[in-house]
């Protein structure tokens, strides 16, 4: 059975500081997938990393995948009061059925 | 980009009572869709995969009579959850993989569900 687990939980940062997230899974695939929600709402789609190695960047956030470890990582470079919200990995189990992480609920402070 | 929708996006009912969400693929055709459940500070649960034309695949541990999906169009399914109880107020979100070559899946906006 497929799990997948993050790491913290939650965290609480200063503004400007660097901090990254974890997201461990029990099962070999090549696919992983990076959300965001923010209170009271539905999924955003961050990143689609879609082999190993894959590294992809948008603004303060960059993703990273290592299948050979089961790993991907979700690194916050100068955090900002916006970037508060609670994020989730996902690892598909078949083509599109998903397994959500844990979650991590971040906290910025100004 | 595709589109998902639910509707409505939320409902209070009295326990006892049953209520249907539905799911729409606005601008592509969805086969299978699936639903999640997302109770408060919790990750999402897959509760169901919905098949056009034929049964919903349900996960371990979800009671089949109790929410019933019919997938009856390309883009249209619906969550029915029948005698609801205040326990089943939850978040409900559904998703639809898009036209093949897109390697994920997008999201409706979700259904707050309140069972008083």
């Amino acid at each position: 059975e497929l799990k997948v687990e993050q790491n913290p939980l939650f965290l609480s940062m200063q503004e400007g500081k660097n901090y990254t997230i974890y997201c461990n899974y029990s099962t070999t695939s090549d696919r992983l997938y990076w959300y965001r929600q923010d209170p009271g709402k539905s999924l955003e789609s961050l990143f689609v990393l879609l082999s190993n190695g894959a590294v992809k960047q948008e603004g303060r956030l960059m993703a990273s995948l290592d299948t050979k470890a089961r790993l991907s990582t979700l690194h916050i470079t100068a955090a900002v009061h916006d970037l508060s919200a609670t994020y989730f990995c996902a690892v598909p189990s078949g083509t599109y059925k998903y397994i959500f992480g844990t979650g991590t609920r971040l906290k910025v402070l100004a | 980009g595709a589109v998902v929708s639910q509707h409505p996006s939320r409902v209070i009912c009295k326990s006892g009572t049953s209520v249907k969400i539905e799911c729409r693929s606005l601008d592509f055709q969805a086969t299978t869709m699936f639903w999640y459940r997302q109770f408060p500070k919790q990750s999402l649960m897959l509760m169901a995969t919905s098949n056009e034309g034929s049964k919903a695949t349900y996960e371990q541990g979800v009671e089949k009579d109790k929410f019933l999906i019919n997938h009856a169009s390309l883009t249209l399914s619906t969550l029915t959850v029948t005698s609801a109880h205040p326990e089943d107020s939850s978040f409900y979100i559904c998703s639809a993989p898009p036209p093949s070559g897109v390697y994920e899946q997008f999201f409706g906006p979700g259904t707050r569900l309140t069972v008083l």
